[in-house]
């Protein structure tokens, strides 16, 4: 099955710096690659994902990237925000035919003011 | 709309009690899941259910059982509490068209604490 590694497990960043944080997987025929967020204290919510026929995609202040050939995808954010402080989850699945999400295990962002 | 919800928010369990966690939407989805959130381990699947009457093993479904009698409802059940199932759980739910690139809705967990 799917095996997604995401780094780095923590990350602190002066407000208005921009952050990085990489996945990688193991299965090639992955296509579907979505970010999620969860505050603290709060549920998951989708907040960027892309398909493999795309190698980047934006909107406003948060861009994913995809590298198919080396298999890892990244989510950037940049002039970041206090309310960017969050866990980000990113995750990767076959579009159609797999029901499943496989998550990696998440990267702590502080946004230090 | 509620969206996703869930029952109970809160729980504290002897070890070898059993309990059902609830989870219900009012989306219409087909897709029904549920998790299990730990520190560092980040979001896995225990089983998952692709329609009314159906259920799938996920990657760590040993301990618990699911039911999903009605297509707006998906129980999670403990036959005998341990404390290695002390963890947040969240269900979550999706469209069946568009396959997985359709966004998962989540419910606001459960905290599960068995002693």
């Amino acid at each position: 099955g799917e095996n997604v590694e995401q780094h780095p497990s923590t990350l602190s960043v002066q407000e208005g710096d921009s952050a990085v944080i990489k996945c990688t997987y193991s299965d090639s025929a992955s296509n579907y690659f979505p970010w999620y967020k969860q505050e603290l204290g709060k549920r998951p919510q989708l907040i960027i994902d892309i398909r493999s026929n795309v190698g980047e995609k934006k909107d406003q202040r948060i861009a994913v990237t995809l590298n198919k050939t080396a298999k890892h995808f990244s989510l950037h954010i940049t002039e970041t925000q206090p309310e960017d402080s969050a866990v980000y989850f990113c995750a990767a699945s076959l579009n159609f035919g797999n029901e499943k999400l496989t998550f990696g295990t998440g990267t702590r962002l502080t946004i230090i003011p | 709309n509620a969206g996703v919800t869930q029952t109970p928010k809160f729980r504290v369990l002897k070890t070898g009690q059993s309990m059902t966690l609830l989870c219900a939407q009012d989306m219409n989805h087909e897709y029904m899941y549920w998790y299990r959130q730990d520190p560092g381990m980040g979001l896995r699947l225990i089983h998952y259910s692709v329609g009314e009457g159906t259920t799938a093993k996920g990657e760590v479904p040993d301990g618990y059982n699911v039911s999903r009698l009605k297509k707006q409802n998906f129980l999670l059940g403990l036959e005998s509490a341990a404390p290695s199932q002390t963890s947040v759980y969240f269900c979550a739910s999706r469209y069946l068209a568009g396959g997985a690139g359709n966004e998962q809705f989540f419910g606001p967990g459960t905290r599960l604490t068995v002693l």
